[in-house]
């Protein structure tokens, strides 16, 4: 079957960087997607990675291991407002979006 | 306005009872997903609208039926729902292109009870 791990819950420090993984084991792969939600709200894009890599933006950057169906997030300059759930998504080669169940990052004063 | 618009926000609704969820985007995309997003699970796929045309339905009860009347417009037609039913509902649209890259662009949800 098609699968997404990503860890539940992180806690991080306000200005400090925080990093969550995303593995994932799918027939195919047509490219990675990392998702924001806050509470309550739509969840937003973030990246989209379908070379292996790093894709910067802002304090915000995506890492791509394809090799090692493996992927990260990584958050630098922590704000209490990025706290918030970020989900993982891979699109497999029948272009069908699998979805891990998010990671809920707690930012601490 | 926002891009994807959902109403409403709340619904509380007994197993008897029948409700529509509403869904509107104003991106001019062409296709439209709907889905149900339940604690600590994926994000579970519903159907997905392709040109006004379904072209997904993921093995969902049938007291959930889907209406797309325009490309703008998606309807959650619901009907003797169950308590495990309750959930957050998210539409989304994307401009479908074929090449992977497509992002989906989400509505606030309806947050709904089932009693």
């Amino acid at each position: 079957g098609q699968n997404i791990d990503q860890p539940t819950e992180m806690t991080a420090t306000e200005g400090a960087i925080v990093q969550i993984n995303c593995t994932y084991q799918t027939s195919g792969f047509n490219g990675l997607f990392w998702y924001q939600q806050h509470a309550g709200e739509a969840p937003t894009f973030l990246s989209y990675n379908v070379l292996d890599g790093l894709e910067e933006k802002g304090r915000f950057s995506s890492f791509l291991s394809r090799s090692k169906g493996y992927s990260y997030l990584l958050l630098k300059e922590l704000q209490m407002k990025d706290s918030a759930s970020y989900l993982c998504a891979v699109r497999d080669s029948n272009y069908q979006l699998i979805w891990g169940a998010g990671t809920k990052l707690i930012i601490k004063p | 306005e926002t891009g994807v618009t959902q109403t409403p926000r709340h619904l509380v609704m007994g197993m008897t009872n029948k409700k529509s969820l509403k869904c509107e985007q104003h991106l001019g995309h062409n296709a439209m997903y709907w889905y149900k997003q339940s604690a600590k699970k994926p994000l579970e796929l519903m159907f997905v609208y392709s040109l006004e045309e379904r072209v997904e339905n993921n093995s969902v009860p049938s007291r959930f039926s889907p209406e797309c009347p325009n490309s703008s417009h998606l309807f959650l037609h619901l009907h003797t729902l169950q308590p495990e039913d309750s959930a957050l509902y998210l539409c989304a649209s994307s401009q479908a292109t074929g090449t992977g890259n497509e992002k989906l662009f989400f509505g606030s949800g309806t947050q709904l009870s089932v009693l």
